[in-house]
Formats: structure tokens, C-alpha cells, sequence
């Protein structure tokens, strides 16, 4: 298992544009996670999936924020309209449904997002 | 959740133990403690976690006080790979709900 993977890794646009984030888990993950993180800052939560269900979404995600995660596998995470302030990096992370290991979270390298 | 408190920043000596404090007076008795590093440009990674007992693993060690109010990291022989922010988190054991990230500790080592 080569961990979790994000794609892509820096993405710089224009505002007003939309973007679209990918995260592959680890494959015997049940869950994923998508944090915002911004410079000097802790990861912020935005949302998390329970195979294909999105059970919980943070108020910082507004509502051009969108993320999918069909069949339980890969996520996608879509900013529309994009604003200077969604400028952070985007980090994916996955860990196990139940038991020791539902707090253990393996992140990926994160997703840097640059709107000008 | 508990809060916990960690200092900004600490400096450690390259080869010397490297101890990392967090405070969390406001732990319930079912709250874990976890800690994550996040190097530099790089997605935080996981290091350890206990309940109430000191806990070891090949990265570092968790000493955990008796009253649980604080607990302390210790990276044995740090090295410069060592430089990270970390993350002290207080959390109920298979939550449905996300860790909470505060600023963390910003670690130096040096040569």
C-alpha cells in the first residue's frame, strides 16, 4: 500500500474558477477525512465520509464546497467560484471504521491551492 | 472536547531526549491522548496515543500523568529529521466525531 495519495500536489487559478481536489485512501480505510490548513495553523476539519456517506460537515464548508466520495474508494473535493480566502492547503486523510485505530489518521502530502 | 495547551516553541540539542508537554486539565476519563508531527511542507503524521498508561513505541514514548491533567512526548535521541510542529490531541476513542487541531509546538532541533 503506498498510502494515501493526493493529486494534484499545487494548483495555482485564477479567482473565480473552480478546482478539483482527488484523495485515494488506503484501500482498507472506511473513512476519509478532508482538512484546510493555512500557514502557522492546525489542520481545520471540513468533512468525512464513512465508505460512500457523507456523515459530517463543518460550517467552514460553504456552500461552493462540495466533496464526493462514490463507491466508498477515491474522494474528490470541488471549490466553486473560487476566493483568494480558500488560498490553504488542502489535506486528505484516511483511517479505520471502529476500534484502536479510528483516531489513527494517515494524511497525505496535502494539496496546496493558490488563488490569485 | 478538552483543550489542551502546548508552548509555541522549544529547542533541543541534536542526540539529546527531546520532551514535549501538553496540557489537558479538562480531560474526561475517556479521552485519549494522541500526538501527530507535521513536518515541514508534508501532511501531519501520526506518533502515538495512550489512555492512562505510559506508552512506547518506535518513534516515542507517552508519559502520562496519574491525575491525566498532562502528559509529555519524548523523542529518546532527537535528530534534525526531528524539526516539526506537533500536536497534542484529546479525543474519545472511536469518535464520530473529528480531532480538533490546536497550534501544536513548534520542535527545533539543533546540530
Amino acid at each position: 500500500d503506498t498510502g494515501v495519495s493526493q493529486d494534484p500536489r499545487h494548483k495555482i487559478t485564477k479567482r473565480g474558477q473552480n478546482v478539483t481536489f482527488r484523495c485515494d485512501p488506503i484501500s482498507e480505510h472506511n473513512r476519509l477525512y478532508w482538512y484546510r490548513q493555512t500557514l502557522g495553523q492546525g489542520p481545520e476539519f471540513l468533512t468525512y465520509f464513512q465508505n460512500e456517506a457523507q456523515l459530517e460537515k463543518s460550517r467552514l464548508l460553504s456552500d461552493r464546497f462540495s466533496a464526493e466520495r462514490p463507491k466508498g474508494s477515491f474522494s474528490t473535493l470541488e471549490i466553486q467560484r473560487t476566493e483568494q480566502g480558500d488560498s490553504a492547503m488542502y489535506l486528505c486523510a484516511s483511517s479505520l471504521f471502529s476500534g484502536p485505530g479510528a483516531n489513527v489518521l494517515t494524511f497525505g502530502a496535502g494539496s496546496r491551492l493558490t488563488v490569485l | 472536547d478538552a483543550k489542551t495547551t502546548q508552548p509555541t516553541s522549544m529547542d533541543c540539542a541534536e542526540g539529546r531526549a527531546a520532551n514535549l508537554p501538553c496540557n489537558h486539565s479538562t480531560i474526561s476519563g475517556n479521552e485519549y491522548v494522541y500526538w501527530y508531527r507535521q513536518i515541514h511542507s508534508q501532511g501531519p503524521q501520526y506518533i502515538i496515543h495512550g489512555l492512562k498508561n505510559n506508552e512506547t513505541n518506535e518513534m516515542a514514548s507517552l508519559i502520562i500523568t496519574e491525575d491525566r491533567k498532562s502528559s509529555t512526548l519524548i523523542l529518546p535521541h532527537a535528530t534534525l529529521r526531528d524539526t516539526a510542529v506537533y500536536y497534542c490531541i484529546v479525543r474519545v476513542e472511536d469518535s464520530n466525531y473529528q480531532l480538533i487541531w490546536g497550534a501544536g509546538t513548534k520542535l527545533i532541533i539543533k546540530p
